[in-house]
């Protein structure tokens, strides 16, 4: 079946700080790949998506990759603020017509906070 | 515009009770997907619905139950309560047509505590 694993957490970085949060997967076919972010008190939004092989997704100054071939989709932002303090989630959605299509396999969180 | 809403915030239960969580999905949207999201962890999917049917479900026991009304709100009952039932539900809401694109809308969730 579908799982995505994050890596293990939580990350704690100074104001200004250059971002990673590494994503791999295992999944039949060609997955949606996508990142959720959890504020504080909010609940989960997308970040970002990328549908194919390559794609960037990119939104809020957070980038990720769709890279097939290593079966990941590392979140990177190259400035944290203390605003961006969430959890943060990497998540795949199968293909039209399969098993998963429709529903989204979550990581296990990071817990991301962004000191002054 | 109202997002997804989800009532009630938080409860207590103990073993062995039934509950009922409800969800109204943002408006447009006709499609309604359960997650369970235990500390510490990723969401777990429960079921969805369309059309208010049952169209796909996730590696839950049939304690785990849905229904969804024509004016597409849904309710998810959980009878005989564990204690590792414990968790925050979440209720998220797309387009049909949406869920190709996998955005989904989510609630802020119902904090279920079991005694």
């Amino acid at each position: 079946g579908n799982s995505v694993t994050q890596m293990e957490g939580p990350v704690t970085l100074s104001e200004e700080a250059f971002l990673t949060i590494n994503c791999t997967y295992t999944a039949t076919g060609y997955p949606s790949l996508f990142w959720y972010v959890q504020y504080p008190g909010e609940g989960l939004q997308l970040l970002l998506k990328a549908t194919k092989a390559d794609d960037k997704g990119s939104n809020k100054g957070f980038e990720a990759t769709y890279r097939k071939e290593t079966t990941s989709f590392h979140l990177e932002k190259g400035s944290v603020q203390v605003s961006d303090s969430a959890v943060y989630f990497c998540a795949l959605s199968g293909v039209a017509g399969g098993t998963s299509y429709g529903k989204l396999t979550f990581g296990q969180g990071t817990i991301l906070t962004v000191h002054p | 515009d109202a997002g997804v809403t989800q009532s009630p915030t938080h409860l207590i239960k103990t073993r062995g009770q039934q509950v009922t969580l409800r969800c109204s999905p943002k408006s447009g949207h006709d499609t309604v997907s359960w997650y369970q999201q235990a500390l510490g962890q990723g969401p777990q999917f429960i079921f969805q619905y369309y059309e208010e049917e049952e169209r796909q479900r996730g590696n839950f026991p049939d304690r785990f139950s849905g229904h969804q009304y024509p004016n597409y709100s849904s309710e998810l009952n959980v009878n005989a309560l564990l204690l590792g039932d414990s968790a925050l539900y979440l209720c998220a809401s797309s387009p049909e047509q949406g869920l190709n694109t996998g955005e989904l809308f989510f609630g802020e969730g119902s904090r279920l505590t079991v005694l």
